[in-house]
């Protein structure tokens, strides 16, 4: 069975102390792994789509690395704005219809 | 982004009635999808769409059912609303045809008393 782990559960930084936030995927073959931020009483934004070992993408503050079993989305030098609620999915290689297999999320908050 | 709307945004019921939920999308998506988003539990797929009149069920679509009739229309119909229906739900769609990255509403919360 597909499985999506994110840790930790929440995190606190202060502005400016950089983090890394971990998604530890188990799927039969990696269609695309995304990550997604989302804000309070709001929908998913979408930031990232990896596809295979070694890629990276990166956004303002933000960078997204995966391996063949662990993604991480790195927060350089954070500002409150970054503040939010980061879920990482995976879709498994067989499937292509775009079932997304979600983790439960990252809860961080940056304070000034 | 996709123009994705949900309505209602907010709906309060009773045990039994049946509900129904729209996602409108106005970017010609080939793929919707609906999810139901609880604490603990992370985004949970219920049903998706990958063309009109063409549905299938997700992994928590037992009491749920879903209609496309337009390529800009999905909705959800909750039978018999129970207690355990009492979510946020998001819909969400795709292009498809290598554009594999979803675009989501700013979802409807549901409560069932």
């Amino acid at each position: 069975e597909d499985q999506v782990t994110q840790s930790p559960e929440a995190l606190r930084l202060q502005e400016g102390e950089s983090s890394s936030l971990n998604c530890s995927y188990t799927v039969s073959g990696l269609r695309g792994l995304f990550w997604y931020r989302q804000d309070p009483g709001k929908g998913p934004e979408f930031l990232f789509t990896l596809y295979s070992a070694g890629e990276e993408k990166e956004k303002e503050r933000l960078k997204a690395t995966l391996t063949k079993k662990e993604s991480f989305l790195h927060i350089t030098a954070p500002k409150p704005e970054d503040s939010a609620t980061y879920l990482c999915a995976v879709q498994a290689q067989t499937d292509s219809w775009g079932k997304l297999q979600f983790g439960a999320g990252t809860q961080v908050v940056v304070t000034p | 982004d996709a123009g994705i709307t949900q309505s209602p945004r907010h709906k309060v019921t009773e045990t039994g009635t049946p509900v129904t939920l729209r996602c409108h999308q106005t970017e010609n998506h080939r793929y919707m999808y609906w999810y139901r988003q609880d604490p603990g539990h992370g985004l949970r797929l219920i049903h998706y769409s990958y063309g009109v009149k063409d549905t299938d069920k997700g992994e928590v679509s037992d009491g749920y059912s879903v209609s496309r009739s337009k390529t800009e229309d999905f909705l959800l119909t909750l039978e018999s609303a129970t207690s355990s229906q009492t979510s946020v739900y998001f819909c969400a769609s795709r292009a498809g045809g290598g554009r594999n990255e979803q675009f989501f509403g700013p979802g409807t919360r549901l409560t069932v008393l």
